[in-house]
């Protein structure tokens, strides 16, 4: 069945350092793919999104990249602050019902 | 812009006790309604999605149900609960042109 999961469950970072939270997904089908940020007792929030026909996808701090070949995908955040503290989820999506298959997350704990 | 309103926040029920968790939509018509589920630590599971008023479209068989008597409102309920119902329930929505879902603050929910 599909899935996507996360390589780390846990990622510190310093403050002002850059942050990568790897996905890698199994299924081939999903068109396109979403971040979403989720702060403790609250909805997940969302960041980002690419389409499976992109590579790259850039906002505010943010770039997502989608490796295809190797079903993987990331989310580099730049200079991170405390304020990005939080559990990361990617989530793999299909357009015609607009289902999401989410991850398990990733905990990404910012140092000052 | 999409804002979607769930209550409770937090509810404590007994085992075999009944459940009703509404979930209403301000600022589209129309939209793709989720309900997920999270255990502690972990991804959302998808439970319900509805596209419309009275179509309900079941992920998983479990002991929960879901109705969408209009067009904004989405319900999940349950005739007896059990302690494997737990979690922190998630109410989202989506424009039906777009694939970005918005989530509501969630019911984090105990049975004893």
């Amino acid at each position: 069945g599909e899935s996507v999961g996360l390589h780390l469950p846990t990622l510190s970072v310093q403050e002002g350092d850059n942050s990568i939270i790897n996905c890698a997904y199994s299924n081939s089908a999903s068109d396109y793919f979403i971040w979403y940020k989720q702060e403790s007792g609250k909805g997940p929030q969302f960041i980002i999104d690419i389409r499976s026909n992109m590579d790259k996808r850039q906002g505010q701090r943010v770039t997502v990249l989608l490796n295809k070949t190797v079903k993987h995908l990331s989310l580099q955040i730049a200079a991170t602050q405390p304020g990005d503290s939080a559990v990361y989820f990617c989530a793999g999506g299909t357009y015609n019902t607009g289902k999401l298959i989410f991850g398990q997350g990733t905990t990404l704990q910012v140092k000052p | 812009s999409q804002t979607i309103h769930q209550w409770p926040a937090t509810l404590v029920q007994p085992v075999g006790s009944p459940l009703s968790l509404e979930c209403t939509v301000e600022g589209t018509s129309n939209p793709n309604l989720y309900w997920y589920r999270q255990a502690a630590g972990r991804g959302l599971q998808l439970l319900f999605y509805s596209v419309g008023i009275g179509q309900i479209s079941s992920e998983v068989p479990q002991n929960l149900s879901a109705s969408r008597p209009q067009d904004r409102q989405f319900i999940l309920s349950s005739k007896k609960l059990l302690l494997s119902d737990s979690g922190f329930y998630l109410c989202a929505g989506a424009y039906t042109s777009d694939t970005k879902q918005f989530f509501g603050p969630g019911t984090r929910l105990t049975v004893l």
